[in-house]
């Protein structure tokens, strides 16, 4: 079956720095790549998703990119605020129906110090 | 903004007793999930749910697992007899499953088996 690693587990950066979290993903068919942030006591929440057929995706302050041939997906954090403190998870679907049959990466704590 | 809901919020069982974790989904939405988290660990899928029926299931979905939709709104885990390992918190998701549509998740059950 699948299997999302996710890389680095924690990360601290200064107020307006960028910050970038990792994914890779071992199966090849696997097609829908979200991200949702989980702020403490709360469910997580999509920020951003991007589908195999894309090679990158903005919103705003935040950026996805994929590589399907090496299988990763990255999360790209720019001009970081205090409030983009949280956990972030990435996660992969490969089934071709629903996408809500999510593998999740292990998570990446990201700190923002004013 | 409509949501999903859960309740309760937090629930403490004694090991060996049956538990049902409550969840509202969002109403227009098709697909149902349960995910859960062990603290501190990442959140792994549990089961989907379509049509009345289980779509898909992961290896800790078993035999002490069961899903229902007892009626329009609902959609119930229950889980038959709990071990201390159960403890986790626990998450319901929805989605439209379309092709361009996002797993909305609720805001958890904590579940500690004692």
């Amino acid at each position: 079956g699948e299997n999302v690693e996710q890389h680095p587990s924690t990360l601290s950066v200064q107020e307006g720095d960028s910050a970038v979290i990792k994914c890779t993903y071992s199966d090849s068919a696997s097609n829908y790549f979200p991200w949702y942030k989980q702020e403490l006591g709360k469910g997580p929440q999509l920020i951003i998703d991007i589908r195999s057929n894309v090679g990158e995706k903005k919103d705003q302050r935040i950026a996805v990119t994929l590589n399907k041939t090496a299988k990763h997906f990255s999360l790209h954090i720019t001009e970081t605020q205090p409030e983009d403190s949280a956990v972030y998870f990435c996660a992969a679907s490969n089934y071709g129906g629903s996408q809500g049959n999510l593998i999740f990466g292990k998570g990446t704590k990201l700190s923002v110090k004013p | 903004e409509p949501e999903v809901t859960q309740t309760p919020s937090h629930q403490v069982t004694q090991m060996g007793q049956e538990v049902i974790l409550r969840c509202v989904p969002i109403s227009n939405h098709l697909y149902f999930y349960w995910y859960r988290q062990i603290l501190g660990q990442k959140v792994e899928f549990l089961v989907s749910f379509y049509n009345n029926e289980i779509s898909e299931k992961s290896e800790i979905f078993d035999d002490q697992f069961s899903v229902e939709r007892p009626d329009g709104s609902n959609f119930t885990l229950k889980i038959r007899s709990t071990k201390l390992e159960d403890s986790a918190m626990y998450f319901c998701a929805s989605s439209t499953g379309t092709v361009n549509t996002e797993a909305f998740f609720g805001q958890g059950t904590r579940l500690t088996v004692v």
